[in-house]
C-alpha cells in the first residue's frame, strides 16, 4: 500500500540556518503530495503541495519539488526563524482504491535564537 | 470566520462514559474527515464522508460512529469511553482530491 517516510527529529537549528526535512513514498500512479505544519495546540494546515512531476511547490519561504524519479518531496527553506518551530507532517493522496491521504510520522523542528 | 470548526475543544470524561464532537466546515468542501492524532503526533485516519456518504471507514472500534446530517457537519460520537481513547480528534475537509486537506482546530479527549 502507499506510504510516507519522513526524518524522525527532532530538528534544531540555529536562527538563519539552511532547512531540509526529508521526506520519501511508496505510492503507484502519481500521487498528490503535501507538506503540512503543526504549530503547538493547534491543527495541521496544509503548508505547500505538488499534484506531478517536477511540480515545485512554494510558500512563506518553503520549498519542495515533486522528484518522480527518487519518490522524494523533500521540505527546504533557506534561513529559518524562531517562528518556524512546529511539527512538519508530508502526506500524500494517492491514486487509486479510498483515495486516502497518508501522513509521515511528522518531524519536530526547533528553531533557536 | 472559522473555515473549519470543531466543538468541544477540550473534554475530559470517565471511562464508560458516551461523548459526541461536532464539527462544521463553511467551505463548501465535498469531503471530510476524522483523524485521531496520538500523544506521539502519529495521525491516523478513521473516517471519511464525500456529500454525506461514507466512503473511508477505517479499522476503529465500533464504538465510533460518525454522522453526517448535511455536507457541511461531520459529528463523531463515542461510546463506552476506554483510556485508549484519550487523545487530539482532528476533522478535516477537503475540496478537489488535489487540492489538500483543511484541519479544525482539534478536540482534546481526556479518558478519566
Amino acid at each position: 500500500g502507499d506510504s510516507v517516510t519522513q526524518m524522525e527529529g527532532p530538528v534544531t537549528l540555529s536562527e538563519e540556518a539552511f532547512l531540509t526535512i526529508n521526506c520519501t513514498y511508496t505510492a503507484t500512479g502519481y500521487p498528490s503530495l503535501f507538506w503540512y505544519v503543526q504549530y503547538p495546540g493547534e491543527g495541521l494546515q496544509l503548508l505547500l503541495k505538488a499534484t506531478k512531476a517536477d511540480d515545485k511547490g512554494s510558500n512563506k519561504g518553503f520549498e519542495a519539488t515533486y522528484r518522480k524519479e527518487t519518490t522524494s518531496f523533500h521540505l527546504e527553506k533557506g534561513s529559518v526563524q524562531v517562528s518556524d518551530s512546529a511539527v512538519y507532517f508530508c502526506a500524500l493522496r494517492g491514486t487509486s482504491g479510498t483515495y486516502k491521504y497518508i501522513f509521515g510520522t511528522g518531524t519536530r523542528l526547533k528553531v533557536l535564537a | 470566520d472559522t473555515a473549519v470548526s470543531q466543538t468541544p475543544k477540550y473534554l475530559v470524561t470517565q471511562m464508560g462514559n458516551d461523548k459526541s464532537i461536532k464539527c462544521e466546515q463553511n467551505l463548501g468542501h465535498d469531503t471530510m474527515y476524522w483523524y485521531k492524532q496520538d500523544s506521539k503526533k502519529f495521525l491516523k485516519i478513521m473516517f471519511s464522508y464525500n456529500n454525506k456518504e461514507l466512503i473511508i471507514n477505517e479499522t476503529v472500534p465500533n464504538r465510533f460512529s460518525p454522522k453526517s446530517p448535511d455536507k457541511a457537519h461531520l459529528n463523531l460520537h463515542i461510546n463506552s469511553l476506554e483510556l485508549g481513547d484519550s487523545a487530539v480528534y482532528f476533522c478535516a475537509s477537503s475540496p478537489l482530491p488535489s487540492e489538500g486537506q483543511y484541519f479544525g482546530p482539534g478536540t482534546r479527549l481526556t479518558v478519566t
